[in-house]
């Protein structure tokens, strides 16, 4: 079956770290940008990073840049996002998505909830 | 720093149409998507390139994208199609989402 299955998160304190990962299943992560965005409890989507294997382009949303790295495990066929000095407000469900064309995110994994808190 | 406008909410009765709007500066310039969510689910694109359909997305889902606004629009609107929806576009390297509709199917 084709999917991304995501792993990682949970409870955190402020100031800790923590690592995502998100695996592609039934296809070659290779082949695909992957953005990771993240939805805080009761609000909308948003957008915290994007990586591009065909050009290495890697963005990040100001809010998570310098704290957060985007990275990809070819062996694993993953995606992983490291997210330090981690801040209240990063509490949120992380998604990660792939994104066929730049433009738009065609697959979503499950999900993943972060809590930082003390 | 750039932003996509959406109405928080829209209704509409079972089998009519609704239409949920994103407005942001020169939007028609750039290509949009829109994102299906429902409660406790992850997002599923139901338009990209502003009017595309992805396999699999029924065909009463379609999307244009002129001067500062986006549209969906969907037809014959059945209870199932009662979720939030996301509008999302690229400024420079950077992704935008809307702030989302809830529509509402009532």
């Amino acid at each position: 079956e084709v999917q991304l299955v995501q792993s990682g998160g949970g409870l955190v304190q402020p100031g800790g770290s923590l690592r995502l990962s998100c695996a592609a299943s039934g296809f070659t992560f290779s082949d695909y940008s992957v953005n990771w965005a993240r939805q805080a409890p009761g609000k909308g989507l948003e957008w915290v990073s994007y990586f591009s294997p065909s050009t290495s382009d890697i963005f990040y949303a100001d809010s998570v840049k310098g704290r957060f790295t985007i990275s990809r495990d070819n062996a694993k066929n993953s995606m992983n996002l490291q997210m330090n000095s981690l801040r209240a407000e990063d509490t949120a469900v992380y998604y990660c998505a792939r994104a066929p064309t730049r433009d738009a995110f065609d697959m979503w994994g499950q999900g993943t909830m972060i809590t930082v808190s003390s | 720093s750039y932003e996509l406008t959406q109405p928080p909410s829209v209704s509409v009765s079972p089998g009519q149409t609704a239409s949920i709007a994103c407005s942001g500066h020169k939007l028609g310039d750039k290509y949009n998507s829109w994102y299906q969510q429902k409660p406790g689910q992850s997002p599923v694109l139901v338009i990209y390139q502003d009017d595309k359909r992805p396999s699999g997305i029924p065909e009463r889902f379609s999307g244009s994208n002129s001067g500062n606004t986006a549209t969906l629009t969907i037809s014959g609107t059945q209870t199932l199609d009662e979720a939030d929806y996301y509008c999302q576009a690229w400024d420079s390297s950077t992704v935008i989402f809307g702030g989302g509709t809830k529509l509402t199917v009532l």
